[in-house]
C-alpha cells in the first residue's frame, strides 16, 4: 500500500512555464517531506525538503508548498527549463522510521 | 570523488543464474540501502543496514541476500534469477542511523536484465 500518492504521472510544460506536482499522505506522523529529482540513467538526488513547521520553502526556482491540515504538499517549478526535464519523486518519513515512503514519480518534460 | 558507487552498471544474465552487485560509499555514512526501481520507475526499498546490522527487510524473496562487510560496503547477491528480477537496482547511503529526516545519497544504479 502506497503511503504517499503522487500526481500527475507525467506532465509537459513549455519553457518558461510552471510545473506543479502534487502529493498526498495519510500518516500524520510524517514529519519530513523531501523531493528527489532523477535524470535518465542516473540515481535520484535530493532537490529540496520541508518539515511541517513551515508552509513553504523556496530554493531558486523550486518551491515546496505544504498544507498540514489537508495532508498535502506540492512542488512548483517556476520558469521551467529544458534542463529540468526529469522524473520527480515526493517522499515522506517520520523521525522514527527507518525508511522513506516514495510517491510513484512524475515525469516532467519541458519543451523548448 | 564518487560518493556512492556501484558495480557493475549493466548486468545481463540468464534465468536461474546467481549474480552479485557491489556498492561502496565514501561519505562516512552509517546507513546503506538497496532499492529496486521497476519499469514504471517506482522506487521500492528492499534492505537497509545500519553499522553492518540489518534494520529493514521489506518482504523481499530470500533469493536476495544483502551482505555488509563494513559500514562503507553493502553488496547484494541474487540467487536463481527470475525474469521479474529485471529492474534497476540502486544503492544509497545516509547519516542518522537510518532514521527519517536525513538525505539519502543514491548510486548510479545497476540495470539488471534477466533473459
Amino acid at each position: 500500500q502506497q503511503q504517499v500518492k503522487q500526481s500527475p504521472q507525467s506532465l509537459i510544460v513549455q519553457k518558461g512555464g510552471i510545473s506543479i506536482i502534487n502529493c498526498a499522505y495519510e500518516n500524520t506522523a510524517f514529519d519530513y517531506f523531501p523531493w528527489y529529482q532523477q535524470f535518465p540513467g542516473k540515481g535520484p538526488a535530493l532537490l529540496i525538503a520541508i518539515r511541517p513547521d513551515v508552509s513553504e520553502k523556496k530554493e531558486g526556482r523550486f518551491t515546496i508548498s505544504f498544507n498540514k491540515s489537508a495532508k498535502q504538499f506540492s512542488l512548483h517549478i517556476m520558469d521551467s527549463q529544458p534542463g529540468d526535464s526529469a522524473t520527480y519523486f515526493c517522499a515522506a518519513s517520520t523521525a522514527n522510521d527507518y525508511k522513506l515512503s516514495f510517491g510513484a514519480g512524475t515525469t516532467v518534460t519541458v519543451r523548448a | 570523488d564518487t560518493a556512492v558507487s556501484q558495480t557493475p552498471k549493466y548486468l545481463v544474465t540468464q534465468m536461474g543464474n546467481d549474480k552479485s552487485i557491489k556498492c561502496e560509499q565514501n561519505l562516512g555514512h552509517d546507513t546503506m540501502y538497496w532499492y529496486k526501481q521497476d519499469s514504471k520507475k517506482f522506487l521500492k526499498i528492499m534492505f537497509s543496514y545500519n553499522n553492518k546490522e540489518l534494520i529493514i527487510n521489506e518482504t523481499v524473496p530470500n533469493r536476495f541476500s544483502p551482505k555488509s562487510p563494513d559500514k562503507a560496503h553493502l553488496n547484494l547477491h541474487i540467487n536463481s534469477l527470475e525474469l521479474g528480477d529485471s529492474a534497476v537496482y540502486f544503492c544509497a547511503s545516509s547519516q542518522g542511523g537510518g532514521r527519517g529526516g536525513y538525505e539519502q545519497f543514491f548510486g548510479p544504479g545497476t540495470r539488471l536484465t534477466v533473459l
